[in-house]
């Protein structure tokens, strides 16, 4: 149990694209998930939560109106990178989190490589 | 200011020993505890996690430690074999967050 899915895993997109990651809790509703960022030889960096049907709370630094999120379902959140720079590439990567539980189930992550 | 702290960047153990990984935290209101396991290009994995109520919780190979008064947490593993080698990152949360705050994580390499 506990399965969150990304899709896609990889991603190569020119500089001054939008580029849309979803992210999916398998078999189980996710009333709260997070979206992270990881550079090499780094821990995860905590972009934003997501709780289904309201807004995401970015953490200080995230862009916004860079990085939109959208929780539309109990199921589905996505990450859309608008014009995507060089600097963003980065691998990223969602949780997924059940109502009251403290544990987060990640997944396996999306390479973004701009060029 | 980190918060969750791993000082131990890597560690090398040999195959059928103990492996100890170890975390500190500076903030008192965190309750809960939790470890993860990933490898490279993929997202973590959850291990085993602890309450503050408790000081040891054990599932098969992995046992997690809490000293609260130290703030201090470490994660065993018994016996150790290479599938364990991975990045290993503890995490915590608590007080007015439900964000998980994770380490720098630690590079275990288990030798055959």
């Amino acid at each position: 149990g506990a399965v969150v899915s990304q899709h896609p895993s990889w991603v190569i997109c020119k500089s001054g694209t939008s580029v849309k990651i979803e992210c999916r809790s398998l078999d189980f509703q996710a009333t709260t998930m997070f979206w992270y960022r990881q550079f090499p030889k780094q821990s995860l960096m905590l972009m934003a939560t997501s709780n289904e049907g309201s807004k995401a709370t970015y953490e200080q630094g995230v862009e916004k109106d860079k990085f939109l999120i959208n929780h539309a379902s109990l199921t589905l959140s996505t990450l859309t990178v608008t014009s995507a720079h060089p600097e963003d590439s980065s691998f990223y990567i969602c949780s997924a989190r059940l109502a009251g539980a403290a544990e987060q189930y990640f997944g396996p992550g999306t390479r973004l490589t701009v060029t | 200011d980190q918060q969750v702290k791993q000082n131990s960047p890597s560690l090398s153990v040999q195959e059928g020993r103990i492996s100890i990984l170890n975390c500190d935290y500076t903030n008192s209101m965190f309750d809960y505890f939790l470890w993860y396991k990933k490898y490279p290009a993929e997202g973590p994995t959850f291990l085993i996690s602890i309450s503050s109520i408790k000081d040891k919780n054990e599932d098969g190979r992995f046992t997690v430690f809490l000293n609260k008064s130290a703030k201090h947490l470490s994660l065993h593993i018994v016996p150790s074999q290479p599938g364990d080698s991975a990045v290993y990152f503890c995490a915590a949360t608590g007080g007015a967050t439900n964000k998980l705050i994770f380490g720098t994580g630690t590079l275990l390499a288990v030798q055959p």
